[in-house]
């Protein structure tokens, strides 16, 4: 049983490009819930994503938005980007009971 | 905004002593979890706390819910290497579809 899978794993981008990270849930799992962490920190809440729709938001300004396709599967799209936004991304799906979330790897974004 | 202090940051201690760790918060939680990165991976959830007081094991950890539902621990016995690793606290609230975690415990053993 596949849990979450993320791509890319790894990620080198330019100041002031976008770029677009890709999750694909847990088999059965629904909700998709998207965390930016910071080297050295805990995760952070960017949105989460039920039905197609962002359920809620985070702290995070309107350059991070995001998409959910109808299998479920999620992505994050970043524009105009910073040096401040280089981070592990991570996904994590959960049934839409809130908090069992499975997260996958993530993906580490680098802005150069 | 709502913050989890969680301490200590960091722990060296020989295998087989045992190890705790707490995460207080000036906000009411109504869910607690702990979870456990390793590198290269993303967090794994160990216990879920649902109940104020409640204590709950998975093996060798212990996790409790504290009274006032501002703080929770997390007790691993018995320390053996591949217990290396990150340790996150996060809390949940009813009124939100958001984790807040806090910074971390990092663990290292000691063969």
């Amino acid at each position: 049983d596949a849990g979450v899978t993320q791509s890319p794993t790894h990620l080198i981008k330019t100041r002031g490009q976008q770029v677009t990270l890709r999750c694909s849930p847990k088999s059965g799992h629904d909700t998709v819930s998207w965390y930016q962490q910071a080297l050295g920190q805990g995760p952070q809440f960017i949105f989460q994503y039920y039905e197609e729709e962002e359920r809620q938001r985070g702290n995070f300004p309107d350059r991070f938005s995001g998409h959910q396709f109808p299998n479920y599967s999620s992505e994050l799209n970043v524009n105009a980007l910073l040096l401040g936004d280089s981070a592990l991304y991570l996904c994590a799906s959960s049934l839409a009971d809130l908090y069992g979330y499975t997260f996958g790897s993530g993906t580490r974004l680098t802005v150069v | 905004g709502q913050q989890l202090n969680q301490s200590p940051q960091s722990m060296f201690i020989q295998e087989g002593e045992d190890v705790s760790m707490n995460c207080t918060s000036s906000s009411i939680f109504n869910t607690w979890l702990w979870y456990k990165q390793e590198p290269g991976e993303g967090p794994v959830l160990l216990i879920a706390l649902y109940k104020a007081g409640e204590l709950t094991s998975n093996g060798r950890l212990t996790a409790q819910f504290g009274i006032t539902r501002k703080d929770s621990f997390l007790n691993i016995s018995a320390s053996i290497p591949s217990d290396v690793g990150i340790y996150f606290c996060a809390g949940g609230m009813d009124s939100s579809y958001k984790l807040i975690f806090g910074s971390g415990t990092r663990l290292l053993v000691r063969p």
